[in-house]
């Protein structure tokens, strides 16, 4: 099963850098997203790693190691608008030809002034 | 290329009322999931369609029901609603089951 673990709410200022950690465990890891869910909306995808190491993608950056089941996502230079629920979400392998994902529970980011 | 629309965005039922919430997918994806997202959570997995067939389930009664349509679109059912059903239920799509997910603006359901 899954046990993603990322946490609750986060602040930090214009212009500033910050890190959303999220740890979890699998059974058949298949790859771990980052999505954006802004209050009200629909998750919007961000970043895909089934890889160790770092993906950049402008002002954010994922960075994936499997061995200590441990994702961060980077966003740099924050912006207002960034202020919103950041989603760890893993896909796992069920052992029965079908790959689930699993979401964490989100982290509020508050980006202030 | 249209993306994942949802019908109906917002609905009132009663307990015991059945529901059934639509999803068209993205043009060329054959591939459904849904979630339930209760407020202040992450989307939790309902199941998951893949070409017609289920394909993947997670820990939800056999009252949440699907179904998915040889143009890929997809329902969700929830049969004997109860209050805790009171959620945003999210569909998205992808390619495959190993495909990035489109999510729809989801349906917020509101059981009284």
């Amino acid at each position: 099963g899954q046990n993603i673990d990322q946490p609750t709410e986060m602040t930090a200022t214009e212009g500033a850098i910050v890190q959303i950690n999220c740890t979890y465990q699998t059974s058949g890891f298949n790859g771990l997203f980052w999505y954006q869910q802004h209050a009200g909306e629909a998750p919007t995808f961000l970043s895909y790693n089934v890889l160790d190491g770092l993906e950049e993608k402008g002002r954010f950056s994922s960075f994936l190691s499997r061995s200590k089941g441990y994702s961060y996502l980077l966003l740099k230079e924050l912006q207002m608008k960034d202020s919103a629920s950041y989603l760890c979400a893993v896909r796992d392998w069920d052992g029965g030809g079908s790959y689930i994902p699993t979401f964490g529970r989100g982290t509020s980011l508050i980006v202030h002034p | 290329e249209t993306g994942v629309t949802q019908s109906p965005t917002h609905l009132i039922k009663t307990r015991g009322q059945q529901v059934t919430l639509r999803c068209s997918s993205q043009s060329g994806h054959n591939t459904v999931s849904w979630y339930q997202q209760a407020l202040g959570q992450g989307p939790q997995f309902i199941f998951q369609y893949y070409r017609e067939e289920e394909n993947g389930r997670g820990n939800f009664p056999p009252r949440f029901s699907g179904l998915q349509f040889p143009n890929y679109s997809s329902e969700l059912n929830v049969n004997a609603l109860e209050l805790d059903d009171s959620a945003l239920y999210l569909c998205a799509s992808s390619l495959g089951t190993a495909g990035e997910l489109f999510f729809g603006e989801g349906s917020r359901l509101t059981v009284l």
